[in-house]
């Protein structure tokens, strides 16, 4: 069974502070690996994609991946009350288009 | 960027109709649709993946001829839940898959389904 684990949270942050996400997963030979955010009620919307170890950044957000490991991390530099959602970690299976989703982190950033 | 759009964006029906929700890339093609199912405080579930001009390939446990779905052009993919129950109550999302040397998936805004 190919599973992506996420800590359900809240993942509570001050406002202005760096909230860091998690995520593992099980399937060795997944190459792409995405955040989604989702606000309550509405679809997810694409964050980041990685696809090679290391950090990826764009904005305040910064992707981290590591192979070996099987993990994928994203940091939210200086989290604004707007930031406060459910991130969504989703993993690309082997030779599969499908993406397989962890069930999410809830982060609340205070003002 | 990638649009997609859904419609209807919720709808209510008796127990025992059927109801059709449409999934459209607005400004790119997309040969490969899925469709998703999310229950309240639970993650994406995949229920099936539409391919253009061939039959859809559904995830196990969900019954293909509960959840008919068509893939009739390059912009536009259909799922019909036949004789809904309240039991089918959920938020179903399309995401379509983007072209080119990316496989991002872009998802449609979602359709809240409510069977009386």
């Amino acid at each position: 069974q190919k599973e992506v684990e996420q800590n359900s949270g809240p993942l509570s942050v001050p406002e202005g502070a760096i909230a860091s996400l998690n995520c593992t997963y099980s399937d060795r030979g997944s190459q792409s690996f995405f955040w989604y955010r989702q606000y309550s009620g509405k679809s997810p919307e694409l964050i980041m994609s990685i696809y090679s170890n290391g950090d990826k950044e764009d904005g305040r957000f910064t992707a981290q991946l590591n192979k070996a490991s099987q993990y994928v991390s994203l940091l939210i530099r200086d989290s604004q009350p707007s930031d406060s959602a459910t991130y969504l970690c989703a993993v690309e299976g082997y030779g599969s288009y499908k993406l397989i989703f962890g069930s999410g982190t809830r982060l609340l950033v205070r003002p | 960027g990638a649009v997609v759009s859904q419609h209807p964006s919720w709808v209510i029906c008796k127990s025992g109709t059927s109801v059709k929700i449409e999934c459209r890339s607005l400004d790119f093609q997309a040969t490969t649709m899925f469709w998703y199912r999310q229950f309240p405080k639970q993650s994406l579930m995949l229920m099936a993946t539409s391919n253009e001009g061939s039959k859809a390939t559904y995830e196990q446990g969900v019954e293909k001829d509960k959840f008919l779905i068509n893939h009739a052009s390059l912009t536009l993919s259909t799922l019909t839940v036949t004789s809904a129950h309240p039991e089918d109550s959920s938020f179903y999302i399309c995401s379509a898959l983007s072209g080119g040397s990316t496989d991002t998936q872009y998802f449609g805004p979602g359709t809240r389904l409510t069977v009386l």
